[in-house]
Order: structure tokens, then C-alpha cells, then sequence
């Protein structure tokens, strides 16, 4: 079945540091890989998403490459800020159109 | 991207009763889904929702403890009967969009089981 495997948190930076979550997956196919985001208190949103290998996804300044040689979708931020304290989510969709999330990481940015 | 609402965002309630979450989107889906996302946990979806068929529910999910209604394209709504205290979670409705079946999700209701 499919899988994703994330990083373990909770990650604490200072404002301006560099960040990566990794993520890793197991799936059937040619999955569309994803990552989501909950702020404090809200629901989840889609940040990014790549469909097949070698794309990269890009929003708010995180990026992450789809790829497949090592199973692959890991997250990355150049400068974090305060406001990118949340939790975030390694998703993949497969034939079967369900996601499967990660267990997400929690980060937390201090000023 | 759809824009999903929830009702209600959150409820305390009492072991034994029942409640209903409704979910809207403001534009027609074929595809809604039922999320639950227990405390400090990741995702686990409960049951997919077409329009016009029976949810398909997922393993360790029944009918009979969370029945599922698709009325139409727009709305759905999840029931989480007979609650216990291990029921308190977050449930979230999702809609998949998009050309790559990435779904987006409404902002959760918060429940609480005494």
C-alpha cells in the first residue's frame, strides 16, 4: 500500500534560518506528491504540489523536487519566519485517489 | 480552489448523544471525503462520499458509527454517533480539485466528548 514517512519534529529555528523537512514515500504507480500546511488553530492548505518526477513545486517561498530515484519530496525554506510556525503535512494520491499523509512535523520559528 | 465551510467549528458534548457536521462547498464536486485527526495526530480518512451512491468506508470505519449523507453536489454532512471520549478529534471535510486529485479541505470541526 502506499505510505509517506516524514521527518520527525517538533523543529525549532530562529528567524531567518534555513529549513528542510524530509519526506519519503512508498507508493504503486506514478504518485502526485504533495504538501499541506495547518496554521495554529485552522484547517489544513495545499502549499505545493508536484506530479511527476523531477518537478518542483513552489509557493511562499518553500520548494520541494518530486524525486523518484530516491523516493523523495523533501521540503525547504531559505529565511523562516515567525508567521511559518505551523505543522506540516507530506501527502502523496495515487490510482486509488486517497491521500495518504505523513505525520507531520511541527515547526516553530522564534523571532 | 473550492471555498468549504463547516458547522458547527466546534461542540462539547456528552458520551452516548450524537452529532451532525455539515460541510458546504460553493461549487458542484463529485468527490468529498471525511477526515478525522486525532489529537496531535496526522489525517486518517474515514469515508468517501459520491453523490447519488453509498460511502465507501474505510478500514475500522462503520456505518452505523458515523453514517455519511450526499444529498447533492454542494453538501454533505457526517454523524458521529453514540460518542465516547475516544471520539474527540478534529473532523474535517475535504473536495478533491485540480488537475493533479489534490483535495482542499474545510477548517475542521473541533469535538469534545465528556
Amino acid at each position: 500500500g502506499n505510505s509517506v514517512t516524514q521527518m520527525e519534529g517538533p523543529v525549532t529555528l530562529s528567524e531567518e534560518a534555513f529549513l528542510t523537512i524530509n519526506c519519503t514515500y512508498t507508493a504503486t504507480g506514478y504518485p502526485s506528491l504533495f504538501w499541506y500546511v495547518q496554521y495554529p488553530g485552522e484547517g489544513l492548505q495545499l502549499l505545493l504540489k508536484a506530479t511527476k518526477a523531477d518537478d518542483k513545486g513552489s509557493n511562499k517561498g518553500f520548494e520541494a523536487t518530486y524525486r523518484k530515484e530516491t523516493t523523495s519530496f523533501h521540503l525547504e525554506k531559505g529565511s523562516v519566519q515567525v508567521s511559518d510556525s505551523a505543522v506540516y503535512f507530506c501527502a502523496l494520491i495515487s490510482n486509488d485517489y486517497k491521500l495518504s499523509f505523513g505525520a507531520g512535523t511541527t515547526v516553530t520559528v522564534r523571532a | 480552489s473550492a471555498v468549504i465551510s463547516q458547522k458547527p467549528s466546534r461542540d462539547i458534548c456528552q458520551r452516548g448523544t450524537s452529532l451532525t457536521i455539515q460541510c458546504q462547498v460553493d461549487s458542484q464536486v463529485t468527490m468529498m471525503f471525511w477526515y478525522r485527526q486525532q489529537p496531535g495526530q496526522s489525517l486518517t480518512l474515514i469515508a468517501t462520499a459520491n453523490q447519488g451512491s453509498e460511502a465507501t468506508y474505510e478500514s475500522g470505519f462503520v456505518i452505523d458509527k458515523f453514517p455519511i449523507s450526499r444529498p447533492n453536489l454542494t453538501f454533505s454532512t457526517l454523524t458521529v454517533s453514540n460518542m465516547s471520549p475516544e471520539d474527540s478529534s478534529i473532523y474535517l471535510c475535504s473536495v478533491e480539485g485540480g488537475d493533479s486529485y489534490e483535495q482542499y479541505f474545510g477548517p475542521g470541526t473541533r469535538l469534545t466528548v465528556t
